[in-house]
């Protein structure tokens, strides 16, 4: 079965300072990974994902993320933080190929950027 | 333009009322989702559909109940609501193993 952890429940950064959220999932397949934002009383919003390729991924509003299949971890990063980017972000995860399976989500992790 | 849309936003309702969830994309997709999202903010897939089929239905009461009239609509509505089925419900689509889509989602209170 699938399963991803956000082990932060809340992060707070100060404004221009690099963030790190936190993501390390299980798949019994190869990972298809997915990072998404929900800001107060709006929908998620997908920011990027990785299905192959290189390990960094870019994505949406300059925020990056990097699989590592040792650690079993697709952390998000931003170099420069902004007080803009405080919301929700989710981290979530399927089994490739199978299109039948379910998008498995992280609890979430509420980032606070403090100006 | 909207690329997925639920409507209502809003829904306030007594516990026993029948409603209705209604959710459209217009991007072409193949595959539409129903989300839970509860008060802790924890999200959770209902139902997926393929090609107006079910594919995924998972763990939910059987007062819930999923209709996809065509490949851009997927509609949720729910019997005898309770307390407890309060929450934030988002839809979702893609192609066919692709990148979900989300819409706005629809706050549902039972009173």
């Amino acid at each position: 079965a699938q399963s991803v952890a956000q082990p932060e429940d809340q992060v707070n950064v100060a404004e221009g300072n690099p963030l790190t959220v936190k993501c390390t999932y299980s798949v019994s397949g190869n990972p298809y990974l997915f990072w998404y934002v929900q800001y107060p009383n709006r929908g998620l919003q997908f920011l990027l994902k990785y299905i192959t390729g290189d390990n960094l991924v870019k994505g949406s509003y300059g925020f990056e993320a990097e699989f590592n299949k040792s650690q079993t971890s697709f952390h998000l990063k931003k170099p420069s933080a902004l007080v803009s980017d405080s919301a929700l972000y989710f981290c979530a995860v399927r089994d490739l190929p199978s299109g039948n399976t379910p998008l498995v989500f992280g609890k979430g992790t509420r980032l606070s950027v403090i100006a | 333009d909207t690329a997925v849309s639920q409507t209502p936003k809003y829904l306030v309702t007594q516990m026993g009322n029948d409603k209705s969830i209604k959710c459209e994309q217009n991007l072409g997709h193949d595959t539409m989702y129903w989300y839970k999202q509860d008060s802790k903010k924890f999200l959770k897939i209902m139902f997926s559909y393929n090609n107006k089929e079910l594919i995924i239905n998972e763990t939910v009461p059987n007062r819930f109940s999923p209709k996809s009239p065509d490949k851009a609509h997927l509609n949720l509505h729910i019997n005898s609501l309770e307390l407890g089925d309060s929450a934030v419900y988002f839809c979702a689509s893609s192609r066919t193993s692709g990148t979900q889509y989300f819409g706005p989602g629809t706050r549902l209170t039972v009173l």
